[in-house]
């Protein structure tokens, strides 16, 4: 039973060029969720993905933008980078009705790093 | 918007000593949530409280939900070097959002 999968582990970009990171959810989980975690920091919401859509968002610019497919996978997408963005990006998958909550599995992250 | 704080940041201890942190939401909370981040690792869930002033143990570790939902606490007892990581208390309000708390890190010596 695979867990959360994330792609790439890790990457280096420059400011001002787009990134896409993705994610394939733990087996039966129809819900992800997207954080950022800055070094030495707690993991922020980004926003959760569930049949398809955005359905909560945290405080973050429209750069950050995402899509969930059919078999639930997802991804997120961040325009126009500033060194800011350099982080861990931790995407989470659970199970259930988007409005009931229980545990997140967390992949290992990708980290990003904005030069 | 909602606002989870956790206290220490850092807490250093010698093995075999106990360990607190705490955690203190700015609005009433559902349920609450812990995790442990073992160093260079992702968070791993460990528990969930949902009731008004739940206790739940786990082997060592000790959870707390406060009596107004709005604080917890984790505790535990005679540390290990195994116990090495930062804890994280994650708040979960009406609106089903996840708040995480800044993590107390903790290094135990052997």
């Amino acid at each position: 039973d695979a867990g959360v999968t994330q792609s790439p582990t890790h990457l280096i970009k420059t400011r001002g060029q787009q990134v896409t990171l993705r994610c394939s959810p733990k087996s039966g989980h129809d819900t992800v969720s997207w954080y950022q975690q800055a070094l030495g920091q707690g993991p922020q919401f980004i926003f959760q993905y569930y049949e398809e859509e955005e359905r909560q968002r945290g405080n973050f610019p429209d750069r950050f933008s995402g899509h969930q497919f059919p078999n639930y996978s997802s991804e997120l997408n961040v325009n126009a980078l500033l060194l800011g963005d350099s982080a861990l990006y931790l995407c989470a998958s659970s199970l259930g009705p988007l409005y009931s909550t229980g545990e997140l599995f967390f992949g290992e992250g990708s980290r990003l790093t904005v030069l | 918007g909602q606002q989870v704080m956790q206290i220490p940041q850092y807490q250093h201890v010698q093995e075999g000593e106990d360990f607190t942190t705490y955690c203190n939401s700015s609005t009433t909370l559902s349920n609450i949530q812990w995790y442990k981040q073992r160093p260079g690792g992702h968070p791993v869930f460990l528990i969930q409280l949902v009731k008004s002033g739940e206790v739940k143990k786990q082997k060592r570790l000790t959870f707390q939900f406060g009596e107004a939902k709005k604080n917890s606490s984790l505790h535990i007892t005679a540390t290990q070097t195994t116990d090495v990581g930062t804890y994280f208390c994650a708040g979960n309000n009406a609106g089903n959002m996840l708040t995480f708390g800044g993590g107390t890190r903790l290094m135990v010596k052997p």
